[in-house]
């Protein structure tokens, strides 16, 4: 079966780190950008961070530009996102999302990541 | 780069259809073909249901279907059904770093 599974959410202090990871399943994951898109609670869907198939050029969206850092391990069928300097503003939940052609075509169950003191 | 605009709510009935509007600018909807659709239900992963304007992925019904003009998109979902109920989300490539704008959603009620 074709699928992302995400995992490393949890509960983390204001200021401290995270290491989301995802697995991919049953698909040729080196032939595909990937994306993390977040949603805090009640509210929209935001595009965080992207990187190419073979890893030359990622992409991180303002908020988190210099926070956060996307990689991808192709050998391993995984895909990474670093998050320091976690704020109250980063809880959410963070989706592992196969991107083609700027559309979202393969979503994973999502991973929760709550910052609080 | 600001977030498409969306009405946070839409309606129908049973059987009858309900449009659901998303503007950006030329620099984003209006420029590109990149535009996307998804339905998302509460406490469920979003489903792309529209893509490069008004194409359906496999298994996505007929029902669904999304057009362009100017600056503006539109999704619309013919023949309600109770199941069609969630929120909708669209998005576009912006151009500038490569990433894809969201709208803010709207919640479809099936009445």
């Amino acid at each position: 079966e074709v699928q992302l599974v995400e995992s490393g959410g949890g509960l983390v202090q204001p200021g401290g780190s995270l290491r989301l990871s995802c697995t991919a399943f049953g698909l040729s994951f080196n032939r595909y950008y990937m994306t993390w898109v977040r949603q805090a609670p009640g509210k929209g869907l935001e595009s965080v961070a992207k990187i190419r198939p073979d890893g030359s050029a990622k992409y991180h969206v303002d908020s988190v530009k210099g926070r956060f850092s996307i990689s991808r391990d192709n050998s391993k069928n995984s895909l990474y996102l670093q998050m320091n300097s976690l704020t109250a503003e980063d809880t959410a939940v963070y989706y592992c999302v196969r991107e083609d052609y700027w559309r979202f075509d393969l979503w994973g169950r999502g991973t929760l990541v709550t910052v609080s003191s | 780069q600001s977030a498409l605009t969306q009405p946070p709510s839409a309606s129908g009935s049973p059987g009858q259809s309900a449009t659901i509007s998303c503007t950006g600018t030329s620099n984003d909807i209006g420029g590109y073909v990149y535009v996307s659709w998804y339905q998302q239900h509460p406490g469920k992963a979003p489903k792309l249901m529209i893509y490069e304007v008004n194409k359906r992925p496999s298994g996505v019904p007929d029902r669904f279907s999304g057009s362009k003009s100017g600056n503006t998109a539109s999704l619309t979902v013919s023949g309600l059904q109770a199941e069609d109920e969630a929120d909708y989300y669209c998005s576009s490539y912006a151009g500038g770093n490569n990433m894809v704008l969201f709208g803010g959603g709207t919640k479809l009620t099936v009445l």
